[in-house]
């Protein structure tokens, strides 16, 4: 088992250019999340997935989206990078939702730098 | 407004040494709270899970303890390794609507041989 995966490890993006960072789990999960982590802060939710075919919002989702392709992957989108979004970015996923007393796995991180 | 903070920021004990890390919440209504380990340039990984019926939890030799009344926890770390050199999370959950995870910034533990 791989846990979960991310892609890619390392990005570099100018302002205003655009990408997408994949999420995979083989866990067969029901709920998915994607956090940013920044220097001297607690992690913070982007967005996250309860089940396939749902998405909801998190603390900070503004200038990001999602998609959830299948049960097994997540996406997470800048559709025009802006350097405040430079961070680590985390995938992570949990047998069930925010709601349950379950804990989550976390994915190895995308560090991403906006010039 | 909810918050956790960890105390201290660092710290550095020499190999087979034990310490506490602390964790205070101002998180209302509570639902559990949980202790991360992150290994630098890893996603963190899960330690313990509590919920205000649990007064510690162990997994090895570290040790979580939760006051649901101060609202405080602590994570022991028995005999400390190497390998245990790390930042450790404090993570409380809040039973509102959301359930959201509230993430404290991390105490970062430096084992020297």
């Amino acid at each position: 088992n791989a846990g979960v995966t991310q892609t890619p490890k390392f990005q570099v993006l100018k302002t205003g250019q655009s990408m997408t960072l994949q999420c995979a789990q083989d866990m067969n999960h029901n709920s998915m999340y994607w956090y940013r982590q920044d220097p001297g802060m607690g992690l913070r939710l982007i967005y996250y997935s309860a089940s396939e075919g749902t998405t909801d919002k998190g603390e900070v989702p503004n200038g990001y989206n999602v998609s959830r392709l299948n049960k097994r992957e997540f996406s997470l989108r800048l559709e025009s990078a802006a350097p405040s979004q430079t961070s680590v970015y985390f995938c992570a996923s949990s047998a069930l939702g925010l709601f349950s007393y379950n804990e989550q796995f976390f994915g190895p991180g995308t560090r991403l730098t906006v010039l | 407004k909810n918050q956790v903070e960890q105390s201290p920021q660092s710290l550095i004990i020499l190999e087979g040494k034990n310490c506490t890390l602390q964790c205070n919440y101002t998180v209302s209504p509570f639902s559990n709270l949980r202790w991360y380990k992150q290994d630098t340039g890893r996603g963190p990984v899960s330690l313990t899970i509590m919920t205000f019926s649990e007064n510690t939890k162990s997994n090895g030799r570290y040790t979580a303890t939760l006051d649901a009344d101060t609202k405080q926890s602590s994570l022991h770390i028995t005999a400390s390794q190497l390998s245990d050199s790390a930042s450790y999370i404090c993570v409380v959950s809040a039973k509102d609507s959301n359930y959201q995870l509230i993430w404290g910034a991390g105490t970062k533990l430096i084992i020297k041989p």
